[in-house]
């Protein structure tokens, strides 16, 4: 069965630090998208990032990146020079012929 | 582009009351659309997978005679919660997939729903 797991459930930073939020999943497909969405008080739910499996390289977006090690089965999150803005609900989705995604990690920014 | 709204953002019903929640998919086309429900401060729960022209596939636990999901259009998804208690209040979130565009789900701005 397929499964997501984010085993922090809640993180604190000082602002500027950098972060790694974790993610591990299990699917027998070859072939699939993992994302990672912040969902900021505001509650809209935003698209951080995005990684396709046969891709080797790993994604980044500004002060995003991920961690992808397909073997391991893991995606992570790194996010670098923290913002406030940062503060926000993470969640990790995995993408084949279904959506699942972990319970989230929430992060605190501090100032 | 890529955008998804739902309607109302806000809404408070008598129980007993059904309300209707409309998520749509306002530059593109949309053949699945998703349902979630958050409790405050909680994950996520999937509540229902919705495409179009087909009947909607629920998660184990929900009840479908409580939640009718109708996708009638390309850009329309609407969840309809008969009968409402207090219990079912919550924030409910939809999402949609582009037709051709991988599993990125574009998210709707959530309705707070409260049942007095």
């Amino acid at each position: 069965a397929q499964t997501v797991t984010q085993s922090q459930p809640e993180m604190s930073v000082q602002e500027a630090e950098t972060v790694t939020l974790s993610c591990t999943y299990d699917t027998s497909e070859s072939n699939y998208y993992l994302f990672w969405y912040k969902q900021p008080p505001s509650r809209q739910m935003i698209l951080v990032i995005r990684q396709e499996a046969y891709k080797q390289q790993n994604a980044t977006e500004n002060r995003f990146s991920v961690n992808f090690q397909k073997a391991a089965k893991s995606f992570s999150l790194k996010i670098s020079d923290s913002q406030l803005g940062d503060t926000a609900m993470y969640f990790c989705f995995l993408g084949d012929d279904k959506i699942i995604f972990g319970k989230g990690t929430r992060l605190h920014i501090l100032p | 582009g890529a955008v998804v709204s739902q309607h109302p953002s806000w809404v408070i019903c008598k129980s007993g009351t059904s309300v209707k929640i409309e998520c749509r998919s306002l530059d593109f086309q949309a053949t699945t659309m998703f349902w979630y429900r958050q409790f405050p401060k909680q994950s996520l729960m999937l509540m229902a997978t919705s495409n179009e022209g087909s009947k909607a596939t629920y998660e184990q636990g929900v009840e479908k005679d409580k939640f009718l999901i109708n996708h009638a259009s390309l850009t329309l998804s609407t969840l309809t919660v008969t009968s409402a208690h207090p219990e079912d209040s919550s924030f409910y979130i939809c999402s949609a997939l582009e037709m051709g565009r991988g599993s990125e789900q574009y998210f709707g701005p959530g309705t707070r729903l409260t049942v007095t």
